[in-house]
């Protein structure tokens, strides 16, 4: 079956500092592949996403970047901010053998930034 | 537009009890989907509205579990009798049916359900 592992956090930076939270992925098709953040007090919300191999999918100065040959689609920033302080899920959505376009998540970083 | 409405926030019931959470999704949004959070593990998926039809239930813990989605507009997820661990946050998401691409599932802000 289809799975994510990304890092166990909760992870802390400084203001400033660079973000990385790893992400692989097993898949039995050929997924999308997606960040959602979840802020305080508020539903999940996706960040960006990759539908193929290679993709760089980015937002909000943030990027990942498909990479099949290390199933992996792991979280950058170059410079993290206090605003950028929730939750981070990595997913993918099989509709080939997942069907429906269901979510596969991993089991969310906690990024705390502190000034 | 308005987003995915949940209700309530939060619930705390105890062990053998009935609740019954409700969703409200986009307006227009043939698609709904329950999704859960366990004790900070991974969302898991449970099930999948198209409309009114129940697409896939595959993630469906047991028969304690109950969803529907009468009219193809609000749904409800029924757990009756609750168990400790059914105890965490309850997610649930709309999307647009159509396209050959992914259609963005919109989250609301889940229910937190506590059973004692």
């Amino acid at each position: 079956g289809n799975s994510v592992t990304q890092m166990e956090g909760p992870v802390t930076l400084s203001e400033e500092a660079f973000l990385t939270i790893n992400c692989t992925y097993t898949a039995t098709g050929y997924p999308s592949l997606f960040w959602y953040v979840q802020y305080p007090g508020e539903g999940l919300q996706l960040l960006l996403k990759a539908t193929k191999a290679d993709d760089k999918g980015s937002n909000k100065g943030f990027e990942a970047t498909y990479r099949k040959e290390t199933t992996s689609f792991h979280l950058e920033k170059g410079s993290v901010q206090v605003s950028d302080s929730a939750v981070y899920f990595c997913a993918l959505s099989d509709p080939v053998t997942g069907g429906g376009n269901k979510l596969t998540f991993g089991t969310g970083t906690q990024l705390k930034v502190e000034l | 537009e308005a987003g995915v409405t949940q209700f309530p926030s939060h619930s705390v019931i105890e062990k053998g009890q009935t609740v019954t959470l409700r969703c409200d999704p986009i307006s227009g949004h043939d698609n709904l989907y329950w999704y859960r959070r366990v004790m900070g593990k991974e969302i898991k998926f449970l099930l999948h509205f198209v409309k009114e039809s129940k697409q896939d239930e595959s993630g469906m813990p047991n028969n304690r579990f109950l969803a529907e989605r009468t009219g193809g507009t609000y749904s409800t997820l029924k757990v009756q009798p609750a168990e400790l661990e059914d105890s965490g946050v309850y997610f649930c998401a709309s999307s647009r049916s159509g396209g050959s691409s992914y259609n963005e599932q919109f989250f609301g802000p889940g229910t937190r359900l506590t059973v004692l």
